[in-house]
């Protein structure tokens, strides 16, 4: 079993449909839950970090963490043609520990 | 500089070739990390270094591959012998201790 599992899609939704993204993941010493957004041909970008259970929003984004599943899910609400992207989940147990990735799912939104 | 920073962009190589792939991260970062992303998969772990010391290099596939970062800076990740399975995409990125990591654009590399 994958230390980070996600579906890798891909998701294909018109413009304006909220978006749900989600990840499971195994070790609970984890500590850190984090969604990069990358773009065809780009390096991942970091689009939100949190490290509680609970929601964090920013802007059309929430990040949403469920430390008593192991599950995280990242929503986008509106969603635009220019969210169009992979989306990965990353997890970290903080300090010098590596950063665990998902696979990554292929996000398309269709004008 | 403003982001991190790898050269080069694309690489091609033949079989049994080697290969140096730069890293230049964000100035005043002290961790560096490179990771390999195979096509349609995430980025997974090569090594990581904090300053010149080379603390995890647990994720390097094989002894061909050999990182390093002399002054506390600029990396280097060199593949000895390329093989066909070491096409992918490397990525290199940077942080301030304990905080997220920032990424490169990446070094494509191909192996014929």
């Amino acid at each position: 079993q994958k230390e980070v599992e996600q579906d890798p899609g891909p998701l294909s939704v018109p413009e304006g449909a909220i978006v749900s993204l989600n990840c499971t993941y195994s070790n609970s010493a984890f500590q850190y839950f984090m969604w990069y957004r990358q773009y065809s041909r780009k390096g991942p970008e970091l689009l939100m970090y949190t490290y509680s259970s609970g929601n964090k929003e920013d802007g059309r984004f929430t990040a949403q963490v469920d430390k008593s599943s192991k599950y995280i899910s990242l929503f986008i609400r509106d969603s635009q043609p220019s969210d169009s992207a992979t989306y990965l989940c990353a997890i970290w147990q903080g300090g010098s520990e590596k950063l665990v990735f998902g696979k990554g799912t292929k996000l398309t939104v269709n004008p | 500089g403003a982001g991190v920073s790898q050269s080069p962009r694309y690489k091609v190589a033949k079989r049994g070739q080697d290969v140096a792939l730069r890293c230049d991260p964000i100035s005043g970062h002290v961790s560096l990390f490179w990771y390999q992303q195979a096509l349609g998969q995430g980025p997974e772990f090569l090594t990581y270094f904090q300053n010149e010391a080379q603390l995890d290099k647990s994720g390097l596939p094989s002894d061909r591959f050999f990182a390093e970062r002399p002054e506390g800076s600029v990396s280097t990740l060199k593949i000895q012998r390329t093989q066909q399975e070491d096409s992918a995409v490397y990525l290199c990125a940077s942080s301030l201790d304990n905080s997220p990591l920032h990424f490169g654009n990446g070094t494509r590399l191909t192996v014929t």
